[in-house]
């Protein structure tokens, strides 16, 4: 059973630019997150998707957005790039239960380099 | 207060001893908890979750859960320099949407 699928691995931008990273949950998983990890901030969460809809949102600039297809692969967005926007991005799936116990499974992670 | 946290350490255990990570959350109403090694450079590796009060073991790992007391911890026995990584508690809170919190992580070292 193949597992969470980030890409790309590495990606270095310049201030200003955006950035789109993409997350193939494990098959069968609906329910998607986001997290931003930094040395000195741990991981943050950043928001999850359910269905396609986003159901709820850490504390972060709007500059950070996200979106669920169909499939269930999701993307994040990051517009305006920031020196501070470095950091590893995680995503995690998750196959939500009835009685709402979920494990959550990380993908690899993409390290963002902004310079 | 941080809603859950950690001694971020490093914690320094000689090879064969019983390791002891703690954890307590703020939150009450949280319903899961979940126990990730992540290795450096590496993305965080589900080890343990529990659900109920008391002990759940797994191979060398036990979790402990007092939710009276807000505390979850992750005992590792006969510890290997391969268990040397951070391990980061993860408590989730049910109710119309899930919310993940992670603490910092504690910092394990395993002394051969």
């Amino acid at each position: 059973k193949a597992g969470v699928t980030q890409t790309p691995r590495y990606l270095i931008k310049t201030r200003g630019q955006q950035v789109t990273l993409s997350c193939s949950p494990i098959s069968g998983h609906r329910s998607v997150s986001w997290y931003q990890q930094t040395p000195g901030q741990g991981l943050q969460f950043l928001f999850e998707y359910f269905s396609e809809t986003q159901r709820n949102k850490g504390n972060f600039p709007g500059r950070f957005s996200g979106r669920q297809f169909s499939n269930s692969r999701s993307e994040m967005n990051v517009s305006t790039l920031e020196l501070g926007d470095s950091a590893l991005y995680l995503c995690a799936s998750s196959l939500k239960t009835g009685a709402g116990n979920t494990e959550a499974f990380f993908g690899q992670g993409t390290r963002l380099t902004v310079v | 207060q941080k809603e859950v946290e950690q001694n971020s350490g490093p914690l320094s255990v000689p090879e064969g001893a019983i390791a002891s990570l703690n954890c307590t959350y703020s939150d009450r109403g949280s319903q899961s908890f979940f126990w990730y090694r992540q290795y450096s450079g590496k993305s965080p590796e589900l080890i343990m979750s529990i659900y109920s009060n008391g002990d759940k073991e797994d191979g060398r790992f036990t979790a402990q859960l007092n939710k009276a007391s807000q505390y979850v911890s992750l005992l590792i026995r006969d510890s290997q320099p391969s268990d040397s990584a951070t391990y980061l508690c993860a408590v989730l809170r049910t109710g119309g949407y899930q919310k993940v919190t992670f603490g910092i992580g504690t910092k394990l070292q395993v002394i051969p």
